[in-house]
């Protein structure tokens, strides 16, 4: 059965630091992995799709990569800012499931 | 162009009522895909339609949860005879196609339900 983590569950950065998101899933045999963000009361936006055949994918700040042999996956976001500020989530597709980790909150100290 | 739509955006409900939640997917969009978000939890997959079929049911929690869709557009999640542990924020997702691999999701903006 599919496991997915997100560590750190929570984190608080000061504005401007580089950062780092982990994802790590149990079954390798995936189809790709998205990474979202949550606001508060909002739905989840996409930030990035990776396919199961990339390694890794990038948005402006944002880069994420995939290492499906170890399970693991990084969202890394630079220069934050106080926008950034959400929760943020891995989530991976197979058979048309999409399991979801249960995310990380990122606070960012203005 | 116009993103996922749900409706209600928040529903209270008393344990024991029906209620149903409405999802506008993206136009031209065959996949559909509800989750819910309980309080403290992940995202939990109910189920997923290709045009109005549902290939893939097993998420549903259980059989007091339903869903249709009709006319390849709006799908609706139906809930009978809530209850306390049914209160989540209920996610709707469209995507161009289930195919392999997937495709990208694009999700609306919930419906929080509470049951009371």
């Amino acid at each position: 059965k599919q496991e997915v983590t997100q560590i750190p569950a929570a984190l608080s950065v000061p504005e401007g630091e580089n950062l780092v998101l982990n994802c790590s899933f149990t079954d390798s045999a995936i189809y790709n992995l998205q990474w979202f963000r949550q606001d508060p009361g909002k739905g989840l936006t996409s930030l990035l799709l990776i396919q199961s055949s990339q390694r890794e994918q990038t948005s402006g700040r944002l880069n994420a990569s995939l290492d499906k042999s170890s399970g693991r996956s990084t969202l890394y976001i630079a220069a934050s800012q106080p926008g950034d500020s959400a929760t943020y989530l891995c989530a991976v597709n197979r058979d048309d499931k999409i399991i979801f980790g249960k995310g990380t909150r990122l606070h960012i100290l203005p | 162009g116009a993103g996922v739509s749900q409706s209600p955006s928040n529903k209270v409900t008393e344990k024991g009522k029906d209620v149903e939640l409405r999802c506008d997917p993206i136009s031209g969009h065959t996949a559909l895909y509800w989750y819910r978000q309980s309080l403290g939890q992940g995202l939990e997959f109910l189920i997923y339609f290709q045009g109005n079929s549902a290939p893939d049911k097993s998420g549903l929690p259980s059989d007091r949860f339903s869903a249709e869709r009709t006319g390849g557009s709006v799908s609706t999640l139906t809930i009978q005879r809530t209850q306390q542990e049914d209160s989540a924020v209920y996610l709707c997702a469209s995507s161009l196609a289930v195919g392999l691999p997937p495709g990208e999701q694009y999700f609306g903006p919930g419906t929080r339900l509470t049951v009371t």
